[in-house]
Formats: structure tokens, C-alpha cells, sequence
């Protein structure tokens, strides 16, 4: 079975400041990740994906993620925040190999974005 | 017109109600999905459904039922509603290949008191 870990529950941040959201997995198969926002009192907005190919995978919002294998993580990461950026971040996964479609998630990172 | 729509956007019910909360899409995805978001815990799994024929607990399908009425349509039933059930859920569509990916609902906030 899979497993997510977001290592940090809040991260707050000055704006224009850097910012990385931890995510950690564990999966004895391969698997695809993915990093969602939730902007308060809406829904999930997909940021990035990593199906395969290059393990530094940009989204949209000057969001970028980097895949490491070895270390099982998948952080996100952006170099200058806005305001607009606070929201909750959550990280998933789901299996490649006999994929049932089931995204298991982390618990999420609330990022507040201070002036 | 949103590619997944919910309904209701929120829902305050009674202990021990009857409650449906419907949802549609028009992606054409064959796969759907309910989800249900607590504060500090994520987005947990009740139940799937790959079409009509296959639907499939989750890992908190204790308390809920689905229908998949056709392919566009996954409704989650609560049979009997408790207040622990208080939470906002998610349905979701997912496509498979080269575009993996899903596509969420805005939500349902329901509240049982």
C-alpha cells in the first residue's frame, strides 16, 4: 500500500520570499505523484504531475516539484511567493503497475503568505 | 458549465436523516470517485467506481452508499446520518494513459447536527 507524509502541517512565509512544501511517499511499486492547492472554500486545483520522464516538473503558478527516487520525495518548491499563494497544499499518489485509480493523499501543509 | 459538478454546495441535515449528494460529469471519464476532506487528516477514499457495473468500498466506506446511476452520474448516500459524519466531500473523475490525471468537484459542505 501506498503512504503520503507531509512533513510540515503550516508554513508561514514573508511574501516574495522562497518556499518548499515537503512530501514524502512510500510505495514498494512505482507511482505517480501529484500536488494539489485548495484555495479557501473551493475545490482542488491540480499545480503538477509526474507521470515520468524529467524529475523536475514545473506547474502552473511558478510551482515546480522534483522527483527523487531514491529518497522517496516529491517537494514543491517555488522561488518568490504572492499573498495570493495562501492555501492548502496537499500532495497524493497513486500506483502505476494494476492502477485502481485510488489517490491517496497527505494530510496537507497550510502556506500563509505574510506582507 | 464546471467539468464535475456537485450538488448540493452545502447541506445541513438532522441526525439520523436520509441524505444524497449527487454528482455529474462531463469529462467522459469512465472512472469517479468520492472523497471526503477532515481538517488535519486530507482527503480520504470512500468509494470508486470504474463504470456502471463496478463500484468498490474505499477506506471509510463504513456509513455510505453509492450509486452509479449511469456514466456521467456517482451519487453518495448516508443512510443515516451522524454528526461525525460532518465533513466536505469531493467527487472526482480520473482518465487514464499519457493524460493520467483527475478532476475535482468544488465540494459539498454537509453538516449534521
Amino acid at each position: 500500500a501506498q503512504s503520503v507524509t507531509q512533513l510540515d502541517s503550516q508554513v508561514p512565509v514573508f511574501e516574495e520570499a522562497p518556499v518548499e512544501l515537503r512530501c514524502n511517499y512510500s510505495s514498494s511499486v512505482s507511482v505517480y505523484l501529484f500536488w494539489y492547492v485548495q484555495y479557501p472554500n473551493q475545490g482542488l486545483q491540480l499545480l503538477l504531475k509526474y507521470l515520468s520522464g524529467s524529475t523536475l516538473v514545473k506547474g502552473i503558478n511558478g510551482f515546480e516539484a522534483e522527483f527523487n527516487k531514491s529518497q522517496t520525495s516529491f517537494h514543491l518548491r517555488k522561488p518568490s511567493v504572492h499573498i495570493s499563494d495562501t492555501a492548502e497544499y496537499f500532495c497524493a499518489v497513486t500506483r502505476v503497475s494494476g492502477n485502481t485509480g485510488k489517490l491517496i493523499f497527505g494530510q496537507g501543509t497550510t502556506l500563509q503568505v505574510k506582507p | 458549465d464546471a467539468d464535475v459538478t456537485q450538488t448540493p454546495r452545502n447541506r445541513i441535515t438532522k441526525t439520523g436523516k436520509r441524505i444524497m449528494l449527487e454528482c455529474s460529469q462531463t469529462k467522459g471519464h469512465d472512472r469517479m470517485y468520492w472523497y471526503r476532506q477532515d481538517p488535519g487528516l486530507g482527503l480520504r477514499l470512500i468509494y470508486y467506481s470504474f463504470d456502471v457495473k463496478d463500484i468498490n468500498k474505499g477506506e471509510i466506506s463504513d456509513g455510505y452508499s453509492v450509486s452509479r446511476q449511469a456514466q456521467a452520474k456517482f451519487s453518495l448516500s448516508l443512510e443515516s446520518a451522524i454528526p461525525n459524519q460532518t465533513a466536505l466531500y469531493f467527487c472526482a473523475t480520473s482518465e487514464t494513459g499519457e493524460n493520467y490525471g483527475y478532476t475535482f468537484g468544488s465540494g459539498t459542505r454537509l453538516t449534521v447536527v
